[in-house]
């Protein structure tokens, strides 16, 4: 059974960039593709975009294109996602989220494993 | 984007009572080539991540107690809870994947009475 795996808490400045990873553990990485999604303190879920990493192309909710950046690397089995120029309103908690249907396009699937989930705060 | 609307925002009720909740989307998530409706529905509960409950609008996931169920289809749909447990405390979430980007109701917080 999978399980995705996150990296710990972050603290940022305003203006700076973070990177979280997502590394799966108990089996390596298929087609099944792999997306992020924030939630907000006290808000609900917000999908940022997506990876199969099999095939390598990411796709992204228009909202994060250009500031946000998806990989992953299939010789270890992890998913990045980095996001720059962060201000206090990405306080959030960020989760990786595996998509239940293989060679679905990210976004087009529900998503049946989720990650534990990686605080990050921006603030001055 | 489709966007989804949940009703009620809100909802407390009795062990044991049915919970019934509703989510709408602007749009149709039902696939004509596959008769397929792209809804998913979660359970998160605090400080844990969201947990797949339904998927494909009705098919609940291994695992899930039968007391759960998925139902509707176009733009319309429900979740029941069909007596409702103590563990049952959560905000519950409906997404359609039909088209990228993915987006989710905003929650309903189900509390016991």
């Amino acid at each position: 059974q999978v399980q995705l795996v996150q990296s710990g808490a972050e603290v940022k400045k305003p203006g700076s960039s973070v990177k979280v990873a997502c590394k799966a553990s108990g089996d390596t990485f298929t087609s099944n593709a792999i997306s992020w999604v924030r939630q907000a303190p006290g808000q609900g879920l917000e999908w940022m975009g997506g990876i199969i990493p099999v095939f390598g192309t990411a796709n992204y909710a228009q909202k994060f294109q250009g500031r946000v950046t998806i990989i992953a690397d299939e010789s270890t089995s992890t998913a990045y996602m980095e996001m720059s120029s962060l201000r206090s309103e990405d306080t959030a908690m960020y989760y990786c989220a595996r998509a239940r249907r293989r060679e679905a396009a990210p976004g087009k699937s529900a998503f049946d494993i989720w990650g534990q989930g990686t605080m990050v705060t921006v603030s001055s | 984007d489709i966007v989804m609307t949940q009703s009620p925002d809100s909802l407390t009720l009795s062990l044991g009572e049915r919970a019934t909740i509703n989510c709408k989307s602007s749009q149709s998530v039902l696939y004509s080539s596959n008769n397929k409706n792209y809804l998913a529905w979660y359970q998160q509960k605090p400080g844990q991540p969201p947990k797949l409950l339904i998927y494909w609008a009705s098919i609940r996931e291994s695992g899930v107690p039968d007391r759960f169920s998925g139902s509707g289809s176009g733009a319309d749909f429900t979740l029941t809870i069909s007596s409702l447990q103590a563990e049952d405390v959560a905000v519950y979430y409906c997404q359609q994947y039909y088209s990228a980007p993915a987006t989710f109701g905003q929650g309903t917080k189900l509390e016991i009475k």
